[in-house]
């Protein structure tokens, strides 16, 4: 089935520990992206790429990093310098159009993160 | 700047009743799309609709349908005899196609509740 898996669901980390998020589509999607929910809050961009070996900071890059090596993966590292990394973590994807911008963000079933 | 405001932070209704999810946006781009998704419990985003800001036309799909006013800069959506699997989290989200391709920009959500 084509879609957008994120691992682990749940996950748990000492303070100070770097962690890092998997996120895979199998949709052939050019564009991803990651989020950050907090309670009662809306999703907040992190980092999003529209292409292999490209990407830019989101809204609130500051703590976290990414690499995009492959298309279909598009891992997120939280690292130590996060002051306060306990959240839940929404990977999405999407086509890029050429003249239409990108299409519809589709998401993964998210990680929810918690440091200790 | 680019915003969405749900104004309602949580609506509780009792089944088979209609509910109106309100949203407004700001944005200086003439191009966008506007979107809908829903959160149920277990976390993961699902899309409902994207509209783009030349089509006003009012959409329906089953019990959903959506108000799209460029007048007043909304976009609300009606749940027409709720039901109990309607309880869930919805965002109403912006893409300004022009100035931030590819940026989504979400709404805090409105937390719907149907009672049995």
């Amino acid at each position: 089935d084509g879609g957008i898996t994120q691992s682990p669901k749940y996950l748990f980390r000492k303070e100070g520990q770097n962690v890092t998020l998997s996120c895979e589509q199998n949709l052939n999607h050019d564009a991803m992206y990651w989020y950050r929910q907090d309670p009662g809050q809306g999703l907040r961009l992190i980092y999003y790429s529209q292409i292999v070996n490209d990407f830019q900071k989101g809204d609130i890059a500051e703590g976290y990093s990414v690499s995009r090596e492959k298309k279909e993966s598009f891992p997120l590292t939280v690292t130590s310098a996060q002051k306060n990394p306990t959240a839940f973590y929404l990977c999405a994807s999407s086509i890029v159009g050429r003249t239409s911008g990108t299409d519809t963000q589709y998401f993964g079933p998210g990680t929810r993160l918690t440091v200790l | 700047a680019q915003k969405v405001t749900q104004a309602q932070t949580e609506i509780s209704v009792v089944e088979k009743e209609d509910v109106t999810l309100d949203c407004v946006y700001e944005t200086r781009d003439t191009t966008y799309y506007l979107f809908w998704y829903k959160q149920p419990p277990s976390g993961e985003l699902v899309f409902l609709i994207r509209r783009n800001s030349f089509d006003e036309q009012n959409e329906i799909s089953g019990r959903y349908s959506w108000n799209f006013q460029k007048s007043t800069s909304s976009f609300n959506f009606t749940i027409t005899a709720s039901q109990v699997v309607d309880s869930a989290v919805y965002f109403c989200a912006l893409e300004p196609v022009l100035r931030d391709l590819g940026r989504l920009y979400f709404g805090r959500g409105t937390q719907l509740t149907v009672w049995p």
